[in-house]
């Protein structure tokens, strides 16, 4: 039962816009529009950022955006701030209820 | 408000079988769409997906671990147990119960409880 692939670091700088990839296969990303995102901070439990591909939870700020495109979905952070980084985790239903998570991304900002 | 906590022994030695209990409140496990699932994190690694029940008992389990796992519920007393048998020392992690509401996603989280396996 593979993980989606995600790049192991991305960075940027305060204001900046960066994009975490996650890329799966048609039997997860590809075939299903439930894909989510998840925040963690260090010591914390994870936080939901997107949900069903691109859409936000009330509170979540709207420079988080997600995408799909075939078996890779993204989550683009628009305005980078220090308090963005963290690790970031995609998740893809995969189907007879079951998920995956992605290898997870250490957004670190300059 | 919504709420998750999981508990359970910190400590298991191999071989034995590991039950933690998740405790929420804020939400009913009888209610159509609402269902709880289970996930790890090994130190420093990633979130591994391990089980889910539903609000009509059907009950999901990773395929890598299905011989090991069980999930079960008890709605009266707003709790889900997770049982993993024969515990090995690479199961030691953080494991998280965590709310789904008629979407599959992970709306709500516990704190996590760490678990270490080892003689």
């Amino acid at each position: 039962q593979s993980a989606l692939t995600q790049p192991a670091s991305v960075s940027g700088s305060p204001g900046q816009s960066i994009t975490i990839s996650c890329t799966g296969t048609s039997s997860d990303v590809g075939a299903y529009n439930y894909v989510s995102w998840y925040q963690q901070h260090p010591g914390k439990a994870p936080k939901l950022m997107i949900y069903d591909v691109n859409k936000r939870p009330s509170g979540v700020s709207n420079r988080f955006f997600g995408s799909k495109s075939g078996n890779t979905a993204s989550l683009i952070i628009s305005g980078l701030q220090a308090e963005d980084e963290a690790d970031y985790y995609c998740s893809s239903y995969r189907g007879s209820g079951t998920y995956v998570f992605g290898t997870g991304t250490k957004v670190t900002v300059l | 408000q919504v709420t998750l906590r999981e508990s359970g022994p910190a400590l298991v030695k191999p071989t034995q079988t590991l039950t933690l209990t998740c405790t929420f409140s804020g939400f009913s496990l009888s209610t159509s769409g609402m269902c709880v699932s289970w996930i790890r994190q090994p130190p420093g690694k990633a979130l591994e997906w391990l089980a889910r029940i539903d609000w009509d008992d059907d009950k999901f389990y990773s395929t890598s671990l299905k011989t090991r796992l069980t999930v079960s519920k008890d709605t009266s007393k707003n709790q889900v147990d997770l049982t993993l048998s024969n515990m090995d020392p690479v199961d030691t992690a953080t494991y998280y119960c965590a709310r789904m509401s008629g979407g599959l996603f992970l709306d709500y989280w516990g704190q996590g409880t760490l678990v270490t396996v080892s003689s």
